[in-house]
């Protein structure tokens, strides 16, 4: 079954950090770009970050510029996203996509929370 | 930056058909995907390249794309079709790009 389970999540102050992670399986992870996609409460989906199957490309949204950083162990199956300098806005789930052969998402994991709340 | 406009809501009666759609400037020249979230759940893909449906989603859900709009129909709607739908596209400008969202009531 083609699988991908995010983790990671909780709760951070202001300014803080946390590395959300996500497996996958049932698939060739290394063949396939991966994305990190957000919903803030109540809102809508938010694209955040995609990296090319061998690291061929990185793409943030403005927003994340400079603060966020997605990366991926291809050996590991592992896709993550190293988040710096949270804000108050950043509060979202956090899903972990795959782009499928063309430009969409085929497969979505369960997603992971972040708050950031002082 | 590119933008997707979807209206905030759709209403339809069980068995009816329902029509959400999506605007943005050359939608025409661009593949549209569509996806469902029902409450709680992540999204999951309906549609992709206008029209192309994922194995295992029912022939109920189909897509077009022409001018500056696409459209995402669901005919012979269930009550289980109650969900938030998005569309997206690819804008090289922009990356990946979602529309807001249309929450579809069966009532």
């Amino acid at each position: 079954e083609v699988q991908l389970v995010e983790s990671g999540g909780g709760l951070v102050k202001p300014g803080g950090s946390l590395r959300l992670s996500c497996g996958a399986s049932g698939f060739n992870f290394s063949d396939y770009s991966m994305n990190w996609v957000r919903q803030a409460p109540g809102k809508g989906l938010e694209w955040v970050a995609s990296l090319g199957s061998r690291v061929t490309y990185i793409f943030y949204t403005d927003s994340v510029k400079g603060r966020f950083t997605i990366s991926r162990d291809n050996a590991k199956n592992s896709l993550y996203l190293q988040m710096n300098n949270l804000r108050v806005e950043d509060t979202a789930v956090y899903y972990c996509s795959r782009k499928g052969s063309y430009y969409f998402m085929d497969v979505w994991g369960k997603g992971t929370t972040v708050t950031v709340s002082s | 930056s590119y933008e997707l406009t979807q209206p905030p809501s759709v209403s339809v009666s069980p068995g009816q058909t329902a029509s959400i759609t999506c605007s943005g400037d050359g939608l025409q020249n661009k593949y549209v995907s569509w996806y469902q979230q029902k409450s709680g759940r992540s999204p999951i893909l309906l549609v992709h390249q206008d029209i192309k449906r994922p194995s295992g989603i029912p022939e109920r859900f189909s897509g077009s794309n022409s001018g500056d709009a696409a459209t995402l129909t669901i005919t012979e709607t269930q009550a289980t079709d109650e969900a938030d739908y998005y569309c997206q596209v690819w804008a090289s400008s922009t990356a990946w790009v979602f529309g807001g969202g249309t929450k579809l009531t069966v009532l």
